[in-house]
């Protein structure tokens, strides 16, 4: 069974618009990871936040987790055309594993 | 680095042929994984390895066998393929596993049994 979901299954914005999805899991977490993955294309390592953290940066990423929800937040700001891609948050519990949920279609329109 | 790297990239098969998919990965991981992606899925776990001569089943493991003989490759082996197995299938590999690491994945291999 899946351990994350996000939320909105798609989504499309303008350019220079700030995009948001959340992702809700079932079970503890160690930490909660977020995926890219443009079309036709593997995916790649976004950002990373333990479950002892609650905001993390990276660029114009910003992720938030909130444990007690169980649930995370990935804002892309000012995004851009070449964000355009499918985006999945990904839990890792304490074991070897990583679950990952169906993901969200951005479409960011010029 | 060439990373992670999966043969083939794309794969026509009948029902009830065998294949065997190669994923083979150059930064020294001990943690291999393989995934399928179906639309509106999102991945789901076939199988791991969490060093050279050990395997483990995922989510969806039926129908599928691994062999993880030498550290970086890991191999998946379709013994009778259905028309249920087609995909997009993914290897991943990780230093550290769930508890630290990231997955580093390949650019996939498109299966389609006929």
């Amino acid at each position: 069974s899946q351990q994350g979901e996000e939320d909105p299954q798609a989504l499309s914005i303008q350019e220079g618009e700030n995009a948001t999805m959340n992702c809700s899991y079932k079970t503890s977490i160690n930490n909660l990871q977020w995926y890219r993955q443009n079309s036709g294309r593997g995916l790649v390592h976004l950002i990373l936040i333990r479950s002892n953290e609650r905001e993390k940066h990276s660029g114009r990423l910003r992720v938030t987790l909130d444990t007690s929800k169980k649930s995370s937040s990935l804002l892309i700001t000012a995004s851009r055309a070449a964000d355009t891609a499918s985006y999945f948050c990904a839990t890792a519990n304490y074991g070897q594993n990583f679950v990952f949920g169906p993901g969200t279609r951005l479409s960011v329109l010029p | 680095n060439a990373g992670v790297t999966q043969t083939p990239k794309f794969r026509v098969l009948k029902t009830g042929q065998s294949m065997t998919l190669l994923c083979a990965q150059d930064m020294n991981h001990e943690y291999m994984y393989w995934y399928r992606q179906d639309p509106g899925m999102g991945l789901r776990l076939i199988h791991y390895s969490v060093g050279e001569g050990t395997t483990a089943k995922g989510e969806v493991p039926d129908g599928y066998n691994v062999s993880r003989l030498k550290k970086q490759n890991f191999l998946l082996g379709l013994e009778s393929a259905a028309p249920s197995q087609t995909s997009v299938y993914f290897c991943a590999s990780s230093l550290a596993g769930g508890e630290t690491g990231e997955l580093f994945f390949g650019e996939g291999s498109r299966l389609t049994v006929l």
